[in-house]
C-alpha cells in the first residue's frame, strides 16, 4: 500500500513564476492537509481539504496562494508569482477521516521549492 | 490559542546513553499529542502519540513518552540511544476540529545527533 505521494520532491522557479505541487493521498484517505517548514522551523499549518472542499485555510497566505482537492486525481497547492521568501519545504499529509478527531495524519516526503 | 514548546533545538549524545527530549504545550482545552521524527531529506513519520487512556506511550523502536498534565508536557525518552535514532524529532498537538483531526500543531523541533 503506497503512502503519501508528493512531486515533484524537488522544484525551482524564479521570481514571478507559477508552483505547482501535487499530493496523491494515501489510498482510500480523503482528508488532505498542506504544511509549510521554512529553515530552521518546525511545520506551519496551511490548509485542510476534503474532496472538493476546503475546510480550513486559516493558515494561507492571502494572496497568491490557493488549494483544491478534485473528486479525481491529486491535491494542487499552487503559489502565483513566486517570491524568494516562498522558499520552503512543502509537506502534504492525509488521514482517513474515520477515526474522527483521532485521525492520525501519515506524511508525504515534501516538496523542497527553491526560488532563485 | 494552542502553542508547542520544545525548549531544546539540538541534544547531543553518546551511543548508548540516555535521551529526554522535552515538549510543552499550551492549550485551554483536550488535546491529542504526537511526536513525528524526520530523517535527513524525507517527511515526517509518526513516532507514538497519546489520544486517552494511559499517560505512559511507547513506540516500536524504544521510545516512550509520558503525557502528565498537570505539568502540561509530553517529554520523548529512550534509555539508549543508536547512531541510527540521529533525526529530527517534533512534538505536536491537536485539539480536534469539528469530528475530525484538523490541523497539528508543531514546535520548532529538536535536532538528536547520536555519537559513537
Amino acid at each position: 500500500n503506497a503512502g503519501v505521494m508528493q512531486n515533484p520532491r524537488h522544484l525551482v522557479r524564479r521570481r514571478g513564476q507559477e508552483a505547482r505541487l501535487r499530493c496523491s493521498p494515501m489510498k482510500g484517505h480523503s482528508h488532505v492537509y498542506w504544511y509549510r517548514q521554512l529553515p530552521e522551523e518546525g511545520l506551519k499549518f496551511m490548509v485542510y481539504l476534503q474532496k472538493e472542499n476546503i475546510i480550513d485555510e486559516s493558515g494561507m497566505p492571502k494572496e497568491r496562494f490557493s488549494a483544491e482537492f478534485p473528486k479525481e486525481g491529486p491535491s494542487i497547492l499552487r503559489i502565483q508569482q513566486v517570491v524568494r521568501g516562498d522558499s520552503a519545504a512543502y509537506f502534504c499529509a492525509s488521514s482517513s477521516g474515520l477515526a474522527g478527531s483521532t485521525d492520525t495524519q501519515y506524511f508525504g516526503p515534501g516538496t523542497r521549492l527553491t526560488v532563485l | 490559542a494552542q502553542s508547542v514548546t520544545q525548549l531544546d533545538s539540538q541534544v547531543p549524545v553518546f551511543e548508548e546513553a540516555p535521551v529526554e527530549l522535552r515538549c510543552n504545550y499550551s492549550s485551554s482545552v483536550s488535546v491529542y499529542l504526537f511526536w513525528y521524527v524526520q530523517y535527513p531529506n524525507q517527511g515526517l513519520q509518526l513516532l507514538l502519540k497519546y489520544l486517552s487512556g494511559s499517560t505512559l506511550v511507547e513506540s516500536i523502536n524504544g521510545f516512550e513518552a509520558e503525557f502528565n498534565k498537570s505539568q502540561t508536557s509530553f517529554h520523548l525518552r529512550k534509555p539508549s540511544v543508536h547512531i541510527s535514532d540521529t533525526a529530527e524529532y517534533f512534538c505536536a498537538v491537536s485539539v480536534g476540529y469539528g469530528g475530525s483531526q484538523g490541523n497539528l500543531i508543531f514546535g520548532k523541533g529538536t535536532k538528536l545527533s547520536v555519537k559513537p
